[in-house]
């Protein structure tokens, strides 16, 4: 299975301040057919379901503010919300979906500081 | 509107059985493989269980297989797992969850999860 591993496991971030999110994966994740990595990240707030945010490393979904971004190349990325809000408060989950088992990093808790 | 209404937890002992139920609607069902996954109570997210459109592949993580089935009724848009010789490590809220037309392992909607505990 492939492994993803995010860092930190949580971080406290001013309003209006850069919050940044790590996450490797144990093996290569690139796509072959559009030569882009099937990479997504979810956002949870409490007592939701995860909501799909970024995918293909760096598309957004409808919707998602472009405070939120991501990138990376090789087993290693970033997420990064440009300028912390109060309603991006929640745990943010990497995943990977480049084959079965789909595997998820642990999540890391974003709170304000 | 997308919509996963996932319903059928609830308590049950070690070595039971409990069949969760997930319905779909606001998309065209038979185009999209669907998924289960679960959360530990304050842990992160597992991939549990998933089957293609037309029902015919299915797969499991290592943990369930054997012990769970996954399902589905293209004429009642739902989506089953069936779940025997439960273990107290099974206790979690279960997420259903729609793949990607296309891209089948990417989750983009997911369902308000339902809370399955496994205590005598």
């Amino acid at each position: 299975d492939i492994v993803m591993t995010q860092s930190p496991d949580s971080l406290a971030v001013s309003l209006g301040e850069r919050a940044t999110i790590n996450c490797k994966s144990s093996q290569s994740i690139l796509y072959g057919s559009n030569n882009e990595y099937a990479l997504a990240w979810y956002q949870q707030k409490p007592r939701q379901p995860p909501k799909l945010l970024i995918y293909w490393t760096s598309t957004r979904e409808s919707g998602v503010p472009d405070r939120f971004s991501c990138s990376g190349s090789g087993t290693d990325f970033t997420l990064t919300i440009a300028s912390l809000q109060a309603e991006d408060v929640a745990v943010y989950y990497c995943q990977q979906y480049y084959t079965t088992p789909v595997t998820f990093g642990q999540g890391t808790r974003v709170e304000i500081k | 509107d997308v919509q996963i209404v996932a319903s059928g937890g609830g308590l049950v002992q070690p070595g039971g059985s409990l069949r969760l139920s997930c319905v779909a609607s606001g998309f065209t069902f038979s185009d999209h493989w669907m998924h289960w996954v679960r959360q530990l109570p304050g842990e992160g997210l597992a991939w549990v269980a998933h089957i293609d459109s037309d029902g015919r592949r299915t797969n499991y993580a290592g943990s369930v297989k054997g012990r769970f089935t996954i399902s589905r009724d293209s004429d009642k848009n739902t989506v089953y797992l069936q779940m025997n010789s439960l273990r107290a490590e099974d206790t979690a809220v279960y997420y259903c969850a729609r793949g990607e037309r296309g891209f089948d392992k990417l989750l983009d909607s997911w369902g308000q999860g339902t809370l399955v505990t496994v205590s005598s």
